[in-house]
């Protein structure tokens, strides 16, 4: 599974989008890219997930860049309740997820 | 509610004992994960159920740590002989067949002093 790159932590004014880089160089063509989100006390929640192209659902949209070496979860409209640490995760299959440490996201009043 | 549901929500042992803790997934998901969550760390993967059968165990899984699954069904995992070590968030997800996300529950913390 390819080792995935993100900032420790972020700010968002509320509001505005929120955009969370991932770093994922050495992705292989198989590997898929999945976004979850972890509000605290809470087991992790699934946001998206892609492979090649843009993805977009209720709650955020995935931008993959066309080499596939990055990517950058936008959730448009930043509240209150998208406080939380977002995990980047780059490989094959869904099964045995590698989580790291994620982003901790800030969204400010 | 038809989340994934899990038991205790929170357990505090001494070391030494043995716990059990119980998952009762998505109904009909026929995939089961346990993860181990402890402080300023993201879930770390521990085992995997492919309905009764347990298809993959993490190196962080010793010897103290079983999971089954016996019918297919709710999962329980147990630790014997606690150690201090051992205090975390025990995770459970499950999965469709043929889905992509993993839903997770609330949740055990265990704490052992």
């Amino acid at each position: 599974d390819a080792k995935t790159t993100q900032p420790t932590s972020m700010d968002c004014a509320e509001g505005r989008a929120a955009n969370l880089p991932c770093n994922h160089s050495t992705i292989s063509g198989n590997e898929y890219v999945y976004w979850y989100r972890q509000i605290h006390s809470q087991g992790p929640q699934y946001i998206i997930h892609g492979l090649k192209n843009n993805e977009t659902n209720e709650m955020a949209s995935l931008i993959i860049t066309e080499d596939r070496k990055s990517s950058t979860l936008i959730l448009p409209h930043a509240t209150l309740r998208d406080t939380a640490v977002y995990y980047c995760i780059a490989q094959t299959g869904a099964n045995n997820l590698f989580f790291g440490t994620g982003t901790r996201l800030t969204v400010i009043p | 509610d038809t989340g994934v549901s899990q038991d205790p929500r929170h357990k505090i042992t001494k070391r030494g004992q043995n716990v059990t803790f119980r998952c009762d997934p998505i109904s009909e998901h026929n995939r089961l994960y346990w993860y181990r969550q402890t402080l300023g760390q993201g879930p770390e993967f521990l085992t995997y159920f492919q309905n009764e059968a347990q298809l993959e165990k993490s190196r962080l899984l010793s010897d103290r740590f079983s999971a089954e699954r016996p019918k297919g069904s709710f999962s329980t995992l147990e630790i014997q002989r606690t150690e201090q070590g051992d205090s975390a968030m025990y995770l459970c997800a499950s999965r469709s067949r043929g889905g992509f996300e993993q839903y997770f529950g609330p949740g055990t913390r265990l704490t052992v002093t």
